[in-house]
Parts: C-alpha cells; sequence; structure tokens
C-alpha cells in the first residue's frame, strides 16, 4: 500500500465550477499537509500547508484535512481556466523534512 | 532571478554514459533536496542536504547515483553508467531555517537514456 493515494484523474470541469481534489494517507504519524500546483513542464509550487485537522483557506482554496479519516481535501473555487495544471497533494511527519507526494491529479477548466 | 535553478533542462545520454546534473538554490537556503519525477507521477525523493552535509540518502535507487554539496550551496546529482530506466525529471528544492515544509522547486532536468 501506497503511503499516499490519490486519483490521477484526470478531471474535466466547466469554467466557474468547484473542484474537489483529494488523497488518503495510510501513516498516521504525518503531521504536515500540503497541496503543490504543477504546470506543464515546471516545477511544482506550493499552494498550502497545514498541520491540523480542519480547514484552511486562501482566496479561492480550502484545504481541508481530516487526520482521524486520514483523508486531505483541496477545494478550489471559481476555477479559472489559469488553474488547469496537475494538483499534488504532498505529506510529511514534521521535523526533518522529506515529504512523499501522491500521484498527482490533472485538472483542466474548460473556458 | 531569486529563485532555484538547474542546468542543463535537457539531457539527452546514451546507455552507460555519466551524467551530471546541477542545481543552485535559492541563496542563503540550508535545505536541499533532489527529487525524481517520472511521467505521470509525483516526485520521489531521492536525497536531502542540510548544509554540506547529506543527511539523508535512502531515496537514491542505486549506487550509481551519488550527489554532493561541497560548499553548503550549489549541488550535482550525479548518475553513472545511465540506464534506460533512469529516463525521468530531475527536480531540485530547496528550503529556509524558518522555512518549514515549504520548498521551493526548480523547472528540473529532463533526462532522456537511449
Amino acid at each position: 500500500q501506497k503511503e499516499v493515494e490519490q486519483d490521477p484523474g484526470p478531471l474535466s470541469v466547466p469554467e466557474g465550477a468547484i473542484v474537489s481534489l483529494n488523497c488518503t494517507y495510510s501513516n498516521s504519524a504525518f503531521q504536515y499537509f500540503m497541496w503543490y500546483r504543477q504546470y506543464s513542464r515546471k516545477g511544482p509550487e506550493l499552494l498550502m500547508y497545514t498541520y491540523s485537522s480542519g480547514n484552511k483557506e486562501d482566496g479561492r482554496f480550502t484545504a481541508q484535512v481530516d487526520k482521524s479519516s486520514k483523508y486531505i481535501s483541496l477545494f478550489i473555487r471559481d476555477s479559472q481556466p489559469s488553474d488547469s495544471a496537475t494538483y499534488l497533494c504532498a505529506i510529511t511527519p514534521g521535523g526533518y523534512q522529506k515529504v512523499t507526494f501522491g500521484t498527482g491529479t490533472k485538472l483542466q477548466v474548460i473556458p | 532571478g531569486a529563485g532555484v535553478s538547474q542546468s542543463p533542462r535537457y539531457k539527452v545520454a546514451k546507455r552507460g554514459q555519466d551524467v551530471a546534473l546541477r542545481c543552485d538554490p535559492i541563496s542563503g537556503h540550508v535545505s536541499l533536496f533532489w527529487y525524481q519525477q517520472a511521467l505521470g507521477q509525483g516526485p520521489e525523493f531521492l536525497t536531502y542536504f542540510q548544509n554540506e552535509a547529506q543527511l539523508d540518502k535512502s531515496g537514491l535507487p542505486s549506487d550509481r547515483f551519488f550527489a554532493e554539496r561541497p560548499e553548503g550551496s550549489v549541488s550535482t546529482l550525479k548518475i553513472q553508467r545511465t540506464q534506460q530506466e533512469d529516463s525521468a525529471v530531475y527536480l531540485c528544492a530547496s528550503s529556509g531555517p524558518d522555512g518549514l515544509h515549504e520548498q521551493y522547486f526548480g523547472p528540473g532536468t529532463r533526462l532522456t537514456v537511449t
């Protein structure tokens, strides 16, 4: 079993839709949770990180963590064509910063 | 620019050749990471440096892979006797002492072994 599981998609939505991206993880030792966005032929860029259960909001993006279910989500409101990219969840136990990434979900927002 | 830079951006090597991939982290960043990203997959951890010390190399897939950061800034990932399965994008990331898990990634080097 992989440490973190993520549906690879692709996911195609119309502009303005609410997008929900999800990951599950297996080890309760993981304490820090991140979402990265990766455009084609670019390196990943950090969107959000959180270390507690609950919601964290930043503009159109909301990260949600449920440690009891080992489930993390990223919601994108009012999706835009510029949001078209691959979204990677990432987890780490904390302290020393080794990060484990999901496979990524490819999102396409259609104008 | 103040971001992480990597060179070359693209590298084609014949099977059996040695390659060296360079990473210039953000100035002042003490932590440096190398990842390997296969097509359609997320990045896989290779190795981690804190300043010049290589603290974790557990992700290096074989003894053909070697990384160094002799002066605590620029890092080089070397792959000896390249194999076709080494074809991937190699990503470098750095983070500062207060950056916790905020790793800044470079654009990667796309290695193709023919």
